[in-house]
């Protein structure tokens, strides 16, 4: 099956830094999202990028379908920033494949 | 729209027990799809409902675990013999096209 891999696996910044996650995969994909969950454990939706580039706020990402990566801005980071974030796929067989996320802290 | 909402949040129980958790789906959305999560690993995909049909099971759903989605509308994930090894966060998600949505999830420890 499709394999997803995320990097880095932690990261740890200071408040206001920008950051830059990264996700490979190993097939061509219909269906890229990335989410962040919270500390209660909800995964809450941040973009839906099968390809292409998306802003929203002081969030943006990027997927380059034809190359099989992602990556997820984050400027100016907040300490509500953060937690883990995940990228998952889905090659048409109507399922996310998750990879094990970067977690990522946020010191004022 | 409340979003996916499951219930219950939390969920102690020994070993040997059964249990049942309960998904509702965000209204009109005809794909209903569970995932489990262990610590520090990503979710996995467990079983996936289009409407009322279950069209897919992972092969992470053994005989002890069932699920159904009577009349297309909530899903109910239910563990027979719990065992340890089931204490997961239990994820369940929604989608109408291809953006999928999560609940809150379920944890379960088992005892």
């Amino acid at each position: 099956g499709i394999q997803v891999e995320q990097s880095p696996p932690d990261l740890i910044l200071q408040e206001g830094a920008n950051s830059t996650l990264r996700c490979n995969f190993s097939d061509s994909v219909n269906n890229l999202q990335w989410f962040h969950q919270n500390p209660w454990g909800q995964l809450i939706n941040l973009f839906y990028i099968p390809s292409g580039t998306k802003q929203n706020g002081r969030l943006s990402a990027t997927t380059v379908a034809t190359e099989r990566y992602s990556l997820l801005y984050i400027s100016s980071s907040q300490t509500t920033d953060s937690g883990v974030y995940f990228c998952a796929v889905e090659q048409g067989a109507q399922k996310l494949v998750f990879g094990q996320g970067t977690r990522l802290t946020i010191n004022p | 729209d409340t979003g996916v909402s499951q219930d219950p949040r939390h969920k102690i129980t020994k070993r040997g027990q059964n249990v049942t958790f309960r998904c509702d789906p965000i209204s009109e959305h005809n794909r209903l799809y569970w995932y489990r999560q262990t610590l520090g690993q990503g979710p996995e995909f467990l079983t996936y409902f289009q409407n009322e049909a279950q069209l897919e099971k992972s092969r992470l759903l053994s005989d002890r675990f069932s699920a159904e989605r009577p009349k297309g509308s909530f899903s109910t994930l239910e563990i027979q013999r719990t065992e340890q090894g089931d204490s997961a966060m239990y994820l369940c998600a929604s989608s109408r096209e291809a953006e999928a949505f999560f609940g809150q999830g379920t944890r379960l420890t088992v005892v």
